[in-house]
C-alpha cells in the first residue's frame, strides 16, 4: 500500500488565494519530499523536511511536518494560474529501504 | 549544470514487440538512478534502481528489466510488451540514496 496519502485528491482556487495540500502516513520517516508535476512531464524537487524538523519554506512554499500525527501539509501562498499541477509527497524511511514511497497526488487547478 | 535526457518521448508498440528506453545523465559522477512507471492518476510506482555500473536492483517483479552499462546510462528493456506494461515511464537520479531526486521528461509508452 501507499505510504503517503494526499488529501484532497483535487483543488480547484482563484488565482490569488492559497491552496492548502496535505500527506499523511504510515510509518517513521527519515525525510518527507514535496514534488510538482505539470500535465505530462517530469517531477520538479520542492522541498526535503527531515524527520527532526517542523517547518521549511522556500518562496510562496511552506512546508510543515508533524511526526507525532504522521502527516504533512505543503501550503502555496497567493496561487498563480502557473501552479496549476500535481503535488506528490514521497516518503523515505528504513521500512522502504530509504527509497521513496510516493502517493497519488493532488491536482491543483487555479482558476484566472 | 546537471541534466537528464530520455528518450524517446512517446512510443507507441505492438503487444509482443520488445522495449529499449534510454536515459543518460551529464554533469555528475556516479549518480543512484532510478527507473518509474506511472499510471494515468496515480504516483510513481519504482521499477529499478542502481548505485553503480552494473547494479540493478529491482522493486517490483514484472515483464522489464534494467542495465547500467555506464556510469551515467541506465536502460530500460523489455523482451516482449504486454498490454499493462503502458504508462509514463520516468528516469531519475539523485546524489544520495532517499534524498532529492532529479527528473528526466518522461517517455509515454502505448502498447496496443
Amino acid at each position: 500500500s501507499q505510504q503517503g496519502e494526499e488529501d484532497p485528491q483535487a483543488l480547484s482556487i482563484q488565482e490569488g488565494e492559497n491552496a492548502t495540500m496535505n500527506c499523511s502516513y504510515k510509518t517513521s520517516i527519515n525525510n518527507l519530499q514535496w514534488y510538482r508535476q505539470n500535465s505530462g512531464r517530469g517531477l520538479v524537487h520542492l522541498i526535503l523536511i527531515r524527520s527532526n524538523e517542523r517547518e521549511k519554506h522556500s518562496g510562496r512554499l511552506r512546508v510543515t511536518l508533524d511526526t507525532s500525527k504522521k502527516s504533512s501539509s505543503l501550503l502555496i501562498t497567493a496561487s498563480r494560474a502557473a501552479d496549476t499541477a500535481s503535488y506528490f509527497c514521497a516518503t523515505v524511511s528504513g521500512y522502504s529501504n530509504y527509497q521513496l514511497i510516493w502517493g497519488a497526488g493532488t491536482k491543483l487547478i487555479i482558476k484566472p | 549544470s546537471q541534466t537528464i535526457h530520455q528518450w524517446p518521448a512517446t512510443l507507441v508498440q505492438p503487444v509482443g514487440s520488445p522495449l529499449s528506453l534510454e536515459c543518460t545523465v551529464e554533469g555528475t559522477s556516479n549518480p543512484n538512478l532510478y527507473w518509474y512507471r506511472q499510471a494515468a492518476g496515480r504516483g510513481l510506482q519504482l521499477l529499478f534502481y542502481s548505485v553503480g555500473i552494473g547494479q540493478i536492483s529491482s522493486e517490483v517483479p514484472q515483464n522489464l528489466s534494467a542495465s547500467r552499462p555506464q556510469d551515467r546510462q541506465f536502460i530500460l528493456s523489455s523482451k516482449k510488451l504486454l498490454l499493462s506494461d503502458s504508462g509514463f515511464y520516468l528516469c531519475a537520479w539523485s546524489v544520495i540514496i532517499q534524498e532529492t531526486q532529479y527528473f528526466g521528461p518522461g517517455t509515454r509508452l502505448l502498447v496496443l
